[in-house]
């Protein structure tokens, strides 16, 4: 299983608002900012959050981060079909294992707009 | 504009070996860290290995430790990985990454499937 910990999957009606959460430890999430990736069916992943809330040019308002701890969360306003999609977080993991620093990503979130 | 684009899929058996590249353009590719990642179908985000901008420093996931290899040309803009002793596990689409300066993987390239199988 993955080191970062993700629900599997959230839904919601278009327009309205949805949270994905991700849970990590303190050797990675709780002292390394956090990344959100977005991949559309068939696609490679897509930057969509970095350094936890910032999101890169090109990117709507209606995406943002925060991160609380040991844990963070993406939020997606005025959900759009279009938003359908698997959501990963990622950071930087410092522990001893995999030789040193290295990354760790969530499970992934399917994304469901009804 | 950044483009990574990666070659070198394909089927292979069990036991067998691969060579991935990935040709980077849009971008001064001796100034980054690069990594591989990789995603087993139906399955999420791997992170396999990552090399600095000088190839001074290299490190791998533990399932890949002594069986691949991450390499780059900076002189050709490119980046390696040498897959040995294959197994069927390894079986995933394989991304080419950028580390982007502000702790994230800021792009990504479109993936090259990799069969392991007999």
């Amino acid at each position: 299983q993955s080191v970062l910990t993700q629900p599997p999957s959230v839904s919601a009606a278009p327009g309205q608002k949805v949270t994905i959460s991700c849970s990590g430890s303190s050797s990675n999430i709780g002292n390394n900012y956090v990344s959100w990736y977005q991949q559309l069916p068939g696609t490679a992943p897509k930057l969509l959050i970095y350094e936890n809330n910032k999101r890169p040019s090109g990117i709507p308002d209606r995406f943002s981060g925060s991160k609380s701890g040991t844990s963070a969360t993406l939020g997606i306003t005025g959900l759009q079909t279009g938003d359908e999609a698997d959501y990963y977080c990622g950071t930087w993991d410092s522990s001893l294992s995999a030789g040193g620093p290295h990354w760790v990503f969530g499970g992934g979130t399917k994304l469901t707009v009804l | 504009q950044v483009q990574l684009v990666e070659s070198g899929g394909g089927l292979v058996k069990p036991g067998g070996s691969l060579r991935l590249s990935c040709a980077a353009s849009g971008f001064t590719f001796s100034d980054y860290y690069m990594s591989w990642i990789r995603q087993a179908p139906g399955k999420g985000l791997e992170w396999v290995s990552y090399i600095s901008s000088s190839s001074s420093y290299t490190n791998y996931a533990d399932s890949v430790k002594g069986r691949f290899t991450i390499s780059r040309d900076n002189a050709k803009n490119s980046l390696y990985l040498q897959m040995n002793s294959l197994r069927a596990e390894d079986t995933a689409v394989y991304y080419c990454a950028r580390e982007g300066p502000n702790s994230s993987v800021d792009y990504w390239g479109q993936g090259t499937l990799v069969t392991v199988s007999s």
